[in-house]
């Protein structure tokens, strides 16, 4: 069965770095785009980043451009988000989520993993 | 970035109430707009993709419609297990955006 387990959050200062993994199993990771989104306490949810199945093509959100970069091992199926410069309003529950097309049609993100939180504060 | 307006925020309603929640974008998106429910404490689970099309395993109470600006998501017969907040997401384009949620509740 498809699964997404993310790993990597925690409590970071402002302006740290953190990196989060998001492993895949299930299906063929290679054949999808990947996504994160973020739920900040008590909030509501925000796309942050895509990368394409071959990882060539990314978008970031503005909020997190320039700070953040996704990034993927096709070869060990997993997903990665390296977080620099981090800020109070990053503090959030990460969500990685796969995206699937059936037939040249977007079907959505049809499966999520079940988040990390991570916690900028000093 | 295209700005999805969702409405109503929240609402109250009881078991085997019709429930209608729409979404707004301001630009067309086509079809290209999905809808998410997500449970305290969950990851969000995808609902409708394209607009009107019902993801596999969701219940046929569930249903989606709209073109271009205006969506909708319906609930034909609200259950206990639907209590939730409901999300909905552009595809059209990036940024991908999220509208800000319905949280529906018990009356």
């Amino acid at each position: 069965q498809v699964q997404l387990v993310e790993s990597g959050g925690g409590v970071v200062q402002p302006g740290r770095s953190l990196r989060l993994s998001c492993a895949a199993s299930g299906f063929t990771f290679s054949n999808y785009a990947m996504h994160w989104v973020r739920q900040a306490p008590g909030k509501g949810l925000e796309w942050v980043a895509v990368i394409s199945y071959d990882g060539n093509t990314k978008y970031y959100a503005d909020s997190v451009k320039g700070r953040f970069t996704m990034s993927r091992d096709n070869s060990r199926n997993t997903l990665y988000l390296q977080m620099n410069n981090l800020r109070g309003e990053d503090t959030a529950v990460y969500y990685c989520a796969r995206e699937t097309f059936i037939a040249a049609v977007l079907t959505g993100l049809d499966f999520w993993g079940q988040g990390t939180l991570v916690t900028v504060s000093s | 970035a295209i700005q999805m307006t969702q409405s109503p925020s929240s609402l109250s309603a009881s078991v085997g109430d019709r429930v209608t929640i729409t979404c707004r974008a301001s630009q067309g998106i086509r079809n290209h707009l999905g809808w998410y429910q997500q449970k305290p404490g969950k990851a969000p689970k995808l609902l409708i993709y394209a607009a009107s099309s019902l993801q596999s395993g969701v219940p046929s109470r569930f249903s989606g419609s709209g073109s271009g600006t205006d969506f909708t998501l319906t609930i034909s017969s609200l259950q206990p297990e639907d209590f939730a907040t409901y999300y909905c997401l552009q595809d059209d384009n990036y940024p991908r955006t999220f509208g800000q949620g319905t949280k529906v509740e018990i009356k």
